[in-house]
């Protein structure tokens, strides 16, 4: 059974700082998602990762796949208060989509 | 374009009603999937549709089931309703059925609110 994996569950980080999220995955696959989430709102969908070694960024933020390792990461640089939001990782199973129980990221001043 | 609709947003039920939760997917997207999500915890599989054709189904009974129609847009129903069920319930749409042809980026929807009292 495919079981995603996020830690930290909670992050705590100062502006200006930089952290990594991670993400591991039980089973093989080569597709992976990144969804953030607001309080009471829908995902939003940050990244997707078709690839061994794909990297990809947005703004402050950095994502990368290592399907052999089954781990790709979500790197936060210059966190800014904006940031704050649960993330979520996600990985494409067999006719499903399996989700890690996400990161509750706070930026505090 | 129109995202990802869904309706209601917000429901309130007791134990052991009846509801049905619709959603509306991109225009062009023939899959449509179904998660619960319970407070504080990521999103659960529940279903898969592709052209009206159930492509996969995760971990929850048989008290939940689907359908989606020639539009593509789809209905969620949950029997007998027990107050575990209450969670938000996301919709979200997507090209493909993914995983051989092409990647299966998903859309949510803003989803459904259900309380059961």
């Amino acid at each position: 059974e495919l079981k995603v994996e996020q830690n930290p569950l909670f992050l705590s980080m100062q502006e200006g700082k930089n952290y990594t999220i991670y993400c591991n995955y039980s089973t093989t696959s080569d597709r992976l998602y990144w969804y953030r989430q607001d309080p009471g709102k829908s995902l939003e969908s940050l990244f997707v990762l078709l690839s061994n070694g794909a990297v990809k960024q947005e703004g402050r933020l950095m994502a990368s796949l290592d399907t052999k390792a089954r781990l790709s990461t979500l790197h936060i640089t210059a966190a800014v208060h904006d940031l704050s939001a649960t993330y979520f990782c996600a990985v494409d199973g067999h006719n499903d989509m399996r989700f890690g129980a996400g990161t509750r990221l706070t930026v505090k001043p | 374009d129109a995202g990802v609709t869904q309706s209601p947003t917000h429901l309130i039920k007791t134990r052991g009603q009846h509801v049905t939760l619709r959603c509306s997917p991109i225009s062009g997207h023939k899959s449509v999937s179904w998660y619960q999500q319970v407070l504080g915890q990521g999103p659960q599989f529940i279903f898969q549709y592709y052209e009206k054709e159930e492509r996969g189904r995760g971990n929850f009974p048989d008290r939940f089931s689907a359908r989606q129609f020639p539009n593509y847009s789809s209905e969620l129903n949950v029997n007998a309703l027990l107050l575990g069920d209450s969670a938000l319930y996301l919709c979200a749409s997507s090209r493909s059925s993914g995983r051989m042809d092409s990647y299966n980026e998903q859309f949510f929807g803003p989803g459904t609110r259900l309380t059961v009292l």
